[in-house]
């Protein structure tokens, strides 16, 4: 294991529905990402926390809620999502932004 | 243009075989070059880093970088059946915050056959 965790690993969640995805890692680092992988496609940067603030938003929806409540927890709050939302969404930690980001094993959320 | 291309694959190749992938790029920015493997229900994790151009080698796995040709490769000698995974190219451009922009490739699926 990485030592980064997500929670749920499959989450199927109706348009209107409202969830959230957990992530938490435990090898003590200050940076922690949100990316989204879909089928054949590369993955995508969608928000960066360094030391609890976040420092990138990569244009993405607001139907997209993330929070970082401390360095060791990352939550995406989903709302409203559309189909095409439908991917794995995969949380990273890393020391600090400029060294090796380890990755969990990823959310696979469908939505319908 | 995607700042990244990488073949989807599938590669197949029988055990034993040199799998060869590669990736190029549009961004000459780019300073930092890493494969990651990723297999079946797993997130990522990286194989190989290395900085602006040249070989590097790890056991069984080399990595070229051409910057040049805005080309980088990855070899995997005497492939198994372990090896089968999805491998990401990924890389950024030099300065702060360089891993927390990584620019990714879509993966090229190999598949080993014993």
């Amino acid at each position: 294991e990485t030592g980064v965790t997500q929670t749920p690993r499959h989450l199927v969640m109706g348009m209107t529905n409202k969830k959230s995805l957990k992530c938490e890692q435990h090898l003590g680092h200050n940076a922690m990402y949100w990316y989204k992988q879909s089928a054949k496609k590369p993955l995508e940067l969608m928000f960066v926390y360094n030391f609890k603030e976040q420092t990138e938003n990569n244009s993405v929806p607001s139907r997209f809620s993330p929070e970082c409540p401390n360095s060791s927890h990352l939550f995406l709050h989903l709302h409203t999502l559309q189909p095409e939302d439908s991917a794995l969404y995969l949380c990273a930690s890393s020391e600090t932004v400029n060294t090796e980001a380890f990755f969990g094993q990823g959310t696979r959320l469908t939505v319908v | 243009q995607k700042e990244v291309e990488q073949d989807p694959g599938p590669l197949s190749v029988p055990e034993g075989a040199i799998v060869s992938l590669n990736c190029t790029y549009s961004n000459s920015a780019f300073q930092y070059f890493m494969w990651y493997r990723q297999y079946s229900r797993k997130g990522p994790e990286l194989l190989m880093y290395t900085y602006s151009s040249g070989n590097k080698e790890d056991g069984r796995f080399t990595a070229q970088v051409d910057k040049s040709s805005k080309y980088i490769s990855l070899f995997i000698r005497d492939s198994q059946p372990s090896d089968s995974a999805t491998y990401l190219c990924a890389m950024s451009a030099a300065g702060a915050d360089s891993w927390g922009k990584l620019q990714f490739g879509a993966g090229t699926q190999v598949v080993v056959t014993p």
